[in-house]
């Protein structure tokens, strides 16, 4: 068990579709994370959740909407994106905002 | 401003050889804590270490060091006799309000 759940692993979808990305820890950690792995990009911070409030949202298009509903669960709604919002969508929690972070396995996102 | 920086982005060594990871980071942050995580080809990012801003004292855990020296702002990672199993990439990170990551160094060992 890696104590940070994402699914699905993998997601394809037009950029007519809206899906979302869930995901789920079990550490009791008080802050959440999305972060976007491109190819040949570094990981990109997208937004932080302490104590179920954003606290940052690092100038992400609003085809991205993330929610958070408890400490324990966030989620990444999608809709309308484009081809190349494709990459890696990891997730990642901390107990405190300054400590380490633990990391989903990631979805591996396509946009068709 | 926070900012990581590996110069570094692909590393091919044999295996038994050691090396070293290179990362310097900038922040105008007193306080502030540096990672190290390793993203094997599953895409997980595994949590290595983490050091405050306070404790420069080097680490070493089994084959892992790391040296930590403020007056450089350097964070460097080295691994002693690598394996093929330490194939990946690797990213050190700085969190002074919020993690961020370096680049990543990939690092092939070759049997």
């Amino acid at each position: 068990e890696t104590g940070v759940t994402q699914t699905p692993r993998h997601l394809v979808m037009g950029m007519t579709n809206k899906k979302s990305l869930k995901c789920e820890q079990h550490l009791g950690h008080n802050a959440m994370y999305w972060y976007k792995q491109s190819a040949k990009k570094p990981l990109e911070l997208m937004f932080v959740y302490n104590f179920k409030e954003q606290t940052e949202n690092n100038s992400v298009p609003s085809r991205f909407s993330p929610e958070c509903p408890n400490s324990s669960h966030l989620f990444l709604h999608l809709h309308t994106l484009q081809p190349e919002d494709s990459a890696l969508y990891l997730c990642a929690s901390s107990q405190a905002v300054e400590g380490e972070a633990f990391f989903g396995q990631g979805t591996r996102l396509t946009v068709v | 401003a926070q900012k990581v920086t590996q110069a570094q982005t692909e590393i091919s060594v044999v295996e038994k050889e050691d090396v070293t990871l290179d990362c310097v980071y900038e922040t105008r942050d007193t306080t502030y804590y540096l990672f190290w995580y390793k993203q094997p080809p599953s895409g997980e990012l595994v949590f290595l270490i983490r050091r405050n801003s306070f404790d420069e004292q080097n680490e070493i855990s089994g084959r892992y060091s790391w040296n930590f020296q403020k007056s450089t702002s350097s964070f460097n990672f080295t691994i002693t006799a690598s394996q093929v199993v330490d194939s990946a990439v690797y990213f050190c990170a700085l969190s002074a309000d919020k993690l961020i990551f370096g680049t990543g160094t990939r690092l092939q060992v070759f049997p």
